[in-house]
């Protein structure tokens, strides 16, 4: 299983951007890196996916280098509905990936603060 | 649609009661997860299932059974309940084959107390 790291939390101020890293030195060829969000009493939501490159949607950006050992979630101007916990995780066992993806870890917990 | 939907929301259960948890999901999903998340702790998957009739074993699996009789719903079983099971649990689905992505929905959770 591809093991991730990320810092267990992070302050930032409203309309910051907010970049949080996660690494994966072992992730496989197959793999894809998927971050979620979780906000108390509330399951996790799904963020942003990719495998390569830059990836970015209406709520966030992705970037990874070519090496793929590490990943960074880039969050735009955050607000305080933005504070919740982010996971990174590493996996695709549909086509030959590990089983990472199913590991959600401790995750990161974002303060935004006004 | 609904997604994944879970019963009950809550509930309180003296130590050696049994109970099972229902997840819907009427997205026509796969694969279906089981989760519980402790205080501080992220998600740690329990069981899981790759289609109607399977079940597999995920990281903590002990004291607990499940079953996919139907696609769209699996159910989470306690067959004697310990104070260690107080959680919230997390039921979540996925396409699973035939797609790569392969992302997870997850439902709003059930808390469980265990006296």
């Amino acid at each position: 299983l591809a093991k991730t790291t990320q810092p267990i939390s992070m302050d930032s101020y409203e309309g910051q951007e907010v970049n949080i890293t996660c690494s994966h030195n072992n992730i496989a060829t197959n793999d894809y890196i998927t971050w979620y969000q979780q906000f108390p009493s509330q399951g996790p939501r799904f963020i942003i996916q990719g495998y390569k490159t830059k990836v970015t949607n209406e709520v966030a950006s992705l970037f990874i280098p070519a090496d793929r050992k590490s990943s960074t979630l880039s969050l735009p101007r955050v607000s305080l509905s933005d504070t919740a916990v982010y996971y990174c995780l590493v996996g695709a066992p549909n086509y030959g990936g590990s089983q990472g993806n199913l590991i959600f870890g401790k995750g990161t917990k974002l303060s935004v603060k006004p | 649609n609904a997604g994944v939907t879970q019963t009950p929301k809550f509930r309180v259960l003296k130590t050696g009661q049994s109970m099972t948890l229902l997840c819907a999901q009427d997205m026509n999903h796969e694969y279906m997860y089981w989760y519980r998340q402790d205080p501080g702790m992220g998600l740690r998957l329990i069981h899981y299932s790759v289609g109607e009739g399977t079940t597999a074993k995920g990281e903590v699996p002990d004291g607990y059974n499940v079953s996919r009789l139907k696609k769209q719903n699996f159910l989470l079983g306690l067959e004697s309940a310990a104070p260690s099971q107080t959680s919230v649990y997390f039921c979540a689905s996925s396409y699973g084959e035939g797609n790569q992505e392969d992302t997870q929905y997850f439902g709003p959770g059930t808390r469980l107390t265990v006296l």
